[in-house]
């Protein structure tokens, strides 16, 4: 299958800075990469929806200055924490779509950020 | 509105038992996508099995197969054999309709395999 490599793994940092997250498909293009956030023992929330070569779509209520994202090639997203609070601490997992695939989204293995 | 429901947040069973996950959904549309993904303990979700809409036949992964009933917009999952590796939380999701990107999830059911 293909393979979506996310990092950091975890991450810990101090409150107001920023932490970047990398998401890059491994074997395949992806024109479309999607950012969620998951909570304890919850189901998955989209927050953006990243296309390569112009701008992410924020899901209603995601702060779009907050969680920048970059989609600059066909295999790598990337989104940055900006100034950082303890509110934000969650674990983020990106996907990936591939361009001639069957509307199968890949996932990576997620970032377990801790802000201080 | 298009969404997915699970109504069962946990499920146990024994080793080698079988096991069905339910799954409904909510769309208009006559041609989507349906899936199932597993999120493990290390949490890194994989696909379990994939469904076309327009496919009147039930898709099989090994031990992995589903029941899809159009009409009644249901989309179970069962797990033949079940093995302790299979413990995870199984999330049924759906792409809508024909060109969507968005996978549209539901809550989830935590399944533990006793051995």
């Amino acid at each position: 299958g293909a393979v979506v490599s996310q990092h950091p793994s975890r991450v810990i940092c101090k409150s107001g800075t920023s932490v970047k997250i990398e998401c890059r498909s491994l074997d395949f293009q992806a024109t479309t990469m999607f950012w969620y956030r998951q909570f304890p023992k919850k189901s998955l929330m989209l927050m953006a929806t990243s296309n390569e070569g112009s701008k992410a779509t924020y899901e209603q209520g995601v702060e779009k200055d907050k969680f920048l994202i970059n989609h600059a090639s066909l295999t790598l997203s990337t989104l940055t924490v900006t100034s950082a609070h303890p509110e934000d601490s969650s674990f983020y997992i990106c996907s990936a779509r591939e361009v001639r695939g069957k509307n199968i989204q890949y996932f990576g293995a997620g970032t377990r950020l801790s802000v201080l | 509105a298009q969404t997915v429901t699970q109504s069962q947040p946990e499920m146990s069973v024994q080793e080698a038992e079988t096991v069905t996950l339910s799954c409904t959904y909510d769309t208009s549309e006559s041609n989507y996508y349906l899936f199932w993904y597993k999120q493990p303990p290390s949490r890194q979700m994989i696909l379990v099995i994939r469904q076309e809409a327009y496919k009147q036949q039930n898709a099989t992964e090994n031990r992995f197969s589903v029941n899809f009933q159009k009409a009644a917009k249901s989309f179970s999952l069962k797990i033949s054999d079940s093995q302790l590796g299979d413990t995870a939380m199984y999330f049924c999701a759906f792409i809508p309709f024909q060109g969507a990107q968005k996978l549209v999830f539901g809550q989830g059911t935590r399944l533990t395999i006793n051995p």
